[in-house]
């Protein structure tokens, strides 16, 4: 079964140095999404990507952040200048959409997640 | 603001002792309500979406119900492997938003 993967799995920084956490979305997947997880606390979205560029982004996306499809099957999230508070788990996700009956719906499918610890 | 609420935060059974996990939102047109595991450390896991009151989805031990204002998950015959925590997230009718709003969970431990 097709799934999303992510690498690596554990990331530990200092902090000011940039880190780069890198994902493989489903093969047949057009949108693609970064959340992160603070420990304890609830799953949080930070961008969605769409043909090319990003179709939204949140608060916390500020400019430390990017986004990238270097090419057809990886899609990457840039923190430049890490935090303490960066300290968290990213999940990379995909989606395509599935007809509904009131238009379509996106199913979001979750990688395992890049644990970053910024020390 | 779009907000979701789970409940219980946690939820102790024993195997085969059903029971339902809760989840209230507010939020402004609903456009899909979606169920998660998530196991420790690792990724939420699909598992329903529910796109209008009324609807009903199943999936071996699991049911996801929906109405105009919460969703119900209910397990029948828990075994330990069902384990986890369960999330649940929403998407609303924002244009062309997809992203989701999730709530912080029920952490279900099911003891043999």
């Amino acid at each position: 079964e097709p799934e999303v993967t992510q690498t690596p799995s554990h990331q530990v920084t200092q902090m000011g140095q940039e880190v780069i956490l890198r994902c493989v979305p489903i093969s047949n997947h057009l949108y693609f999404y970064w959340y992160r997880q603070i420990l304890g606390q609830k799953v949080e979205f930070l961008v969605s990507f769409y043909n090319n560029e990003i179709s939204e982004k949140s608060e916390i996306f500020d400019d430390q952040f990017s986004v990238e499809r270097p090419d057809g099957s990886n899609f990457t999230l840039k923190i430049r200048s890490t935090k303490l508070e960066d300290s968290a788990m990213y999940f990379c996700a995909s989606s395509v959409w599935v007809a509904g009956r009131r238009g379509p719906v996106y199913e979001q499918y979750f990688g395992p997640g890049t644990r970053l610890t910024v020390t | 603001e779009d907000q979701v609420t789970q409940s219980p935060e946690a939820l102790r059974l024993q195997e085969g002792e059903s029971s339902s996990l809760n989840c209230s939102y507010t939020v402004s047109g609903l456009r899909g309500l979606f169920w998660y595991r998530q196991d420790p450390g690792k990724g939420p896991e699909f598992l329903f979406t529910l796109y209008s009151a009324g609807e009903e989805k199943e999936k071996e031990r699991l049911k996801a119900t929906l109405t105009k204002k919460e969703s119900f998950l209910h397990i029948t015959a828990p075994k330990p492997e069902d384990s986890a925590t369960y999330l649940c997230a929403v998407r609303h009718n924002g244009g062309a938003t997809n992203k989701l709003i999730f709530g912080t969970g029920t952490l279900l431990a099911v003891q043999p």
